[in-house]
C-alpha cells in the first residue's frame, strides 16, 4: 500500500500554463507538506497544512496555491508557470506538526519548456 | 540565516568500511535533527532522529552522534555494503520547519 502517493510523476507543460499536483496520504497523518527540490538538488519547503489548515508559508510566489479537502489530501496548483518553476516537487506528511519524522511521497518532476 | 553544510558533495569508500557523514548548523539551535537517505527519482526516507539530549543513537548498522556544542552531527554506517549508495540528507529541527542539508552522495564500491 502506498503511503504518500502524488499525480502525476512527470509534468511537461508551456511556459504561462496552468497545472496541478495531486497528493494524498493513507496514513492517518495530521499534517502535510510541499517541498521543492531544484537542480542543484536543495529540498526547501513551500508549505504546511495542519488538519485542513495553513501553517507554514515560506517566500513562494502567489502563483503557487495548496488546497487541503480534507487531511489526507493537499493539493498543489501552479498559475502561469515560468521557466524557472521547473523542479522535483515532493508532498510528505507527519503525524503532528511538532516535526516528528516525514514520510515523503515519490515526486513529480515538472518541466517547464 | 540558518545553515547547514554536509561535509562533501560525494563520499567514495571501499565495502565493508565505515563511512562517516558529517553535518555543521550555524545560526540555529535545533531541539532534534533527522537524516534522510534519498535515492535517484525517489523521495528521502526517514532514517534516525537524535533530540538535543542524546549524545549517539543507534539503528542496526547506523550511528548519529549529536554535539549541540560543536553544533555538528556524525553520520556513520558500518559495514557498508554497495546498497547503501545512495544521498544522505541531514534535517536540524525544532520550532521551525526541517531544513535540510544539500546532501551527500555515498558510493560504496565493491
Amino acid at each position: 500500500d502506498t503511503a504518500v502517493s502524488q499525480t502525476p510523476k512527470y509534468l511537461v507543460t508551456q511556459m504561462g500554463n496552468d497545472k496541478s499536483i495531486k497528493c494524498e496520504q493513507n496514513l492517518g497523518h495530521d499534517t502535510m507538506y510541499w517541498y521543492k527540490q531544484d537542480s542543484k538538488k536543495f529540498l526547501k519547503i513551500m508549505f504546511s497544512y495542519n488538519n485542513k489548515e495553513l501553517i507554514i508559508n515560506e517566500t513562494v510566489p502567489n502563483r503557487f496555491s495548496p488546497k487541503s479537502p480534507d487531511k489526507a489530501h493537499l493539493n498543489l496548483h501552479i498559475n502561469s508557470l515560468e521557466l524557472g518553476d521547473s523542479a522535483v516537487y515532493f508532498c510528505a506528511s507527519s503525524p503532528s506538526s511538532s516535526y516528528n519524522e516525514q514520510f515523503f511521497g515519490p515526486g513529480t518532476r515538472l518541466t517547464v519548456l | 540565516s540558518q545553515k547547514i553544510e554536509q561535509n562533501s558533495e560525494a563520499l567514495n569508500i571501499q565495502e565493508g568500511k565505515t563511512a562517516t557523514l558529517t553535518c555543521n548548523y550555524t545560526n540555529y539551535s535545533p531541539a532534534y535533527l533527522q537524516w534522510y537517505r534519498q535515492d535517484p527519482g525517489r523521495g528521502p526516507v526517514f532514517l534516525l532522529l537524535i533530540r538535543e539530549n542524546e549524545k549517539e543513537k543507534r539503528k542496526e548498522r547506523l550511528k548519529v552522534t549529536f554535539d549541540t556544542t560543536l553544533k555538528q552531527s556524525l553520520f556513520h554506517i558500518t559495514a557498508s555494503q554497495p546498497a547503501d549508495s545512495a544521498t544522505y540528507l541531514c534535517a536540524p529541527s525544532g520550532n521551525t520547519p526541517l531544513v535540510f542539508g544539500k546532501g551527500t552522495r555515498l558510493s560504496v564500491i565493491a
